[in-house]
């Protein structure tokens, strides 16, 4: 099967600047999750989507991060403006997830993200 | 809120010793503790998974041990390659959230 697909790969901005990153996780999964990997860390949950709601998204920062998941498939993950303390690794991942158990997490390449 | 500790942060062993990686973790409520490798500029990979309703699993030369009462569990690597050189990444989550809580990474270098 396809796994969790993420585009772009690498992204170098300038702070204050806009980025946005997409998601497509493995088809028939309802739930979705955006990690964020500081190098040298592990990954650190920013949000959660089950279809197309939220059910965590509170270690996300938002004053400065957003996300969406169209229609309960695709996601994108957007920041404006972008500090220096925002450059990582930013991974989406994928989950079957029938409600109140817990699956595997599949997880995609990753976006590495650079703020200079 | 969770909490997760991994120990030792690296860890060098030679081809053919076992590896040993030990996490511990702040809710008790936790009940699904997955292990993941992570390659170099790679994703996360699942390698082995323990839920809280057994006490060990084995794959290979792969092993996973959960002490409930302790909050603890560890990955056991025997016959070590230089192909498992990686870093190694514990977690845990409760049930209902899904939500992985990750420890900070151990890597290993397998040395030839």
């Amino acid at each position: 099967e396809a796994g969790v697909a993420q585009s772009p790969r690498y992204k170098i901005i300038e702070k204050r600047q806009s980025v946005a990153f997409w998601c497509n996780p493995i088809s028939g999964h309802a739930t979705l999750y955006w990690y964020q990997q500081i190098l040298g860390q592990g990954p650190k949950l920013l949000i959660q989507f089950q279809n197309n709601g939220v059910v965590d998204d509170s270690q996300l920062p938002k004053d400065r991060f957003s996300a969406e998941r169209l229609k309960g498939v695709d996601s994108t993950l957007k920041i404006q403006p972008a500090k220096l303390e925002d450059s990582a690794v930013y991974l989406c991942a994928s989950s079957f997830f029938p409600s109140g158990s817990t699956d595997t997490q599949y997880f995609g390449p990753g976006t590495r993200l650079t703020v200079l | 809120g969770e909490n997760v500790e991994q120990h030792p942060s690296t860890l060098s062993v030679q081809e053919g010793d076992s590896a040993v990686i030990k996490c511990t973790y702040s809710d008790s409520a936790s009940n699904y503790f997955p292990w993941y490798k992570q390659e170099l500029g790679k994703r996360p990979q699942l390698i082995i998974d323990i839920r809280s309703n057994v006490g060990e699993k084995k794959d290979q030369r792969i092993a996973v041990t959960l002490n409930k009462t302790a909050k603890h569990f560890s990955l056991h690597i025997t016959e070590t390659q230089p192909e498992d050189s990686a870093v190694y990444f514990c977690a845990a989550s409760i049930n209902q959230g899904g939500k992985l809580i990750f420890g900070q990474g151990t890597e290993l270098s397998v040395k030839p």
